[in-house]
Parts: structure tokens; sequence; C-alpha cells
């Protein structure tokens, strides 16, 4: 079973600052994803990448995958109240999906 | 596009009766579906692979019987809770692969939670 680590666990911040979400593993994935989970609904893919080194932007989200596929962050500049919410990373094989145990980030106002 | 529509989203039962919990893919065909169990403010753990047409496949520690699954159609999976008891109190959610031009990932029904009282 392929696992993945994810870090930190929570991450609670004032409005304006920036953050980065980890997620590591041992195992070498061809491909991750990050999903972000609000209260009582399913999580929603944000970004699936593919490529050793891969770089992807969405708006004020960089996500980086690492040269050997083991290991992939999330940056969020000047994080905003509503991107509260659980971070999860998820990758895996043959359709089956693996996930971290998941950031539970809350922004201030 | 790739919606999976999850059925109730909200359900009280009795300790002793059954729960069927729906997923249904509105625009793509699913022949995979995956059900999950998540406690509060934890991670998604996979309980069991669905297909279409064929037994489900359960992860370990899962109880079959009792976690039953259907996926008689391409776009149609069930769990049932049978025999609920207030240990099984939880958000299931189910999810399906998809493929877009530009992504590659799963699409995640809007997750149903049940108590069992």
């Amino acid at each position: 079973t392929q696992l993945l680590e994810q870090s930190p666990q929570f991450l609670s911040i004032q409005e304006g600052e920036n953050l980065t979400v980890y997620c590591n593993s041992s195992s070498v994935f061809s491909s991750l994803q990050w999903y972000r989970q609000e209260p009582g609904e399913g999580p929603v893919l944000l970004v699936t990448v593919v490529t050793g080194g891969e770089v992807k932007k969405l708006k004020r989200l960089t996500f980086q995958f690492g040269d050997a596929r083991k290991d992939s962050s999330l940056h969020i500049t000047a994080a905003q109240p509503g991107d509260t919410g659980l971070y999860l990373c998820g990758g895996g094989s043959n359709y089956k999906l693996t996930f971290g145990k998941g950031t539970l980030l809350t922004v201030n106002p | 596009g790739a919606v999976v529509s999850q059925h109730p989203s909200r359900v009280i039962c009795k300790s002793g009766t059954s729960v069927k919990i729906e997923c249904r893919s509105l625009d793509f065909q699913a022949t995979t579906m995956f059900w999950y169990r998540q406690f509060p403010k934890q991670s998604l753990m996979l309980m069991a692979t669905s297909n279409e047409g064929s037994k489900a496949t359960y992860e370990q520690g899962v109880e079959k019987d009792k976690f039953l699954i259907n996926h008689a159609s391409l776009t149609l999976s069930t769990l049932t809770v049978t025999s609920a008891h207030p240990e099984d109190s939880s958000f299931y959610i189910c999810s399906a692969p998809r493929t877009t031009v530009s992504n590659y990932g799963y699409t995640f029904g809007s997750g149903t939670r049940l108590t069992v009282v």
C-alpha cells in the first residue's frame, strides 16, 4: 500500500498570510491530486500533477510535484477566509486512490 | 461535466434497521465507483471498490455482509448499511474516476451523513 504523509495536520492563520502544505511518500506516484473539502460536502478536485518537477497554478494556489514524483506541495498566497477547508492529497494506481490524512486549514478574517 | 449525485444527504435511522445510499453518475458512465467513510476532521477511508456487473472488492477490515454494495448499471452504485448500529454513524462518500481534456482525477458525491440512534 502506498502511503501519503501530509503536514501540517492543522493550520490556523490570519487572512493575507501565505502557507504551504506538504504531501510526502516513500513511493513513486504516476500522479498526485489535490482536493479541497468543505464541511458536509464531498472533496472537490483542485489539480492533478503528473510530470516530475511540474508546477501548476490555480489563481493564488501553486502546486508542485517533486522531481522524483514522491512528494508534492501546495502553496497558497494571501490566504482568504474562503480558503478554509480540508486539503487532501491523493495518489495511487489502477484507479485506486490513497489519501493523506489531510490538512485542516482555517483562515481567520 | 462529470457529476456524481449522492442521496440522501442526511439520514437518521433506528438501530437495527438498514439504510441505502445511492450514487449516480449523471453525465458519464462509471464502471468503477469507490465508497469511503470519513470521521469528523479526518481523512477519507476507502471501504470498497464497486465494479459494474461484478462483485465489489472490500478493503481489509470492512464487513461485506454489513456494507452491501450493488453496481447494477453503469450509472448507479448503492451502499446499504445493514442492521445499523450507532458506531456506523459517519459520513459516507462515493467517487468515480473521471478524465477531462485538462485533468484526471476523481469526482465525489456530496456525501451522506448517517446517524444511527
